[in-house]
């Protein structure tokens, strides 16, 4: 299973982070697993952004709601991150991850960098 | 600050043993299994062990984990060059959210 990452690197403060995951080697629509979305800022820890299912259902973390959004196409076995009103904060490694249970990403995409400046 | 807290740094010589700690709190740890991840410099992490002391099949038997109460440890043994990188506790929280340590950098001297 392959997982990976595609966006734009660059992102103006306020304006709406586009990410999209691309799985490959196995179907998003297998059961009893989320796809999951997680960042980095530079130099500091891992933060969970939020996950969905393959029928749609969503969670995503209260410190997000509001201005993240998650999306799955499954014929395309795709899944995306809307992040809206983007501040330098939102700098980071923005990682998709494959979450069978719990606190357990056990694909990893590799990541892509983006960088929100004017 | 994270939810989880570990500490920011551990060190060893090679063939030592060194333990990392991991506190939470009754609605994550406490009640949910504790993961590991290793973070080699410019990588993805990558899964140690899941639920509590478990390996995935490819992860050296020097690592382990254990869970007691709100908190959990990540040992490694017989450390090796090739350890020195960034370890990350995480669990899933009662609020219905994953949650993660702030990291450990771990130095092999």
């Amino acid at each position: 299973l392959q997982l990976q990452e595609s966006g734009p690197g660059l992102v103006k403060p306020s304006e709406t982070l586009p990410l999209t995951c691309t799985v490959s080697g196995g179907s998003i629509t297998i059961d009893n697993y989320y796809w999951a979305w997680i960042r980095q800022p530079p130099g500091k820890g891992l933060e969970w952004i939020g996950n969905i299912y393959y029928t749609g259902t969503t969670s995503y973390s209260a410190s997000l709601t509001g201005r993240v959004a998650i999306f799955v196409d499954t014929s395309k076995n795709q899944f995306s991150l809307m992040l809206s009103s983007v501040t330098a904060a939102d700098t980071a490694t923005y990682f998709c991850a494959r979450r069978p249970y719990g606190a357990e990403f056990d694909f990893w995409g590799q990541g892509t960098v983006v960088t929100v400046s004017s | 600050q994270s939810v989880l807290t570990q500490p920011p740094s551990a060190s060893g010589t090679p063939g030592q043993r060194v333990t990392i700690s991991c506190s939470g709190s009754s609605s994550n740890i406490g009640r949910n299994y504790a993961y590991w991840y290793q973070q080699l410099p410019g990588t993805a992490p990558k899964l140690l062990i899941y639920s509590n002391n478990r390996r995935p099949s490819g992860v050296s038997d020097r690592f382990s984990g254990s869970k007691s109460g709100t908190s959990a440890s990540l040992a490694i043994s017989g450390l090796r060059s090739e350890d020195e990188a960034d370890y990350y506790c995480a669990a899933w929280d009662d609020t219905l959210s994953v949650v993660f340590g702030g990291g450990t950098k771990l130095t092999v001297l």
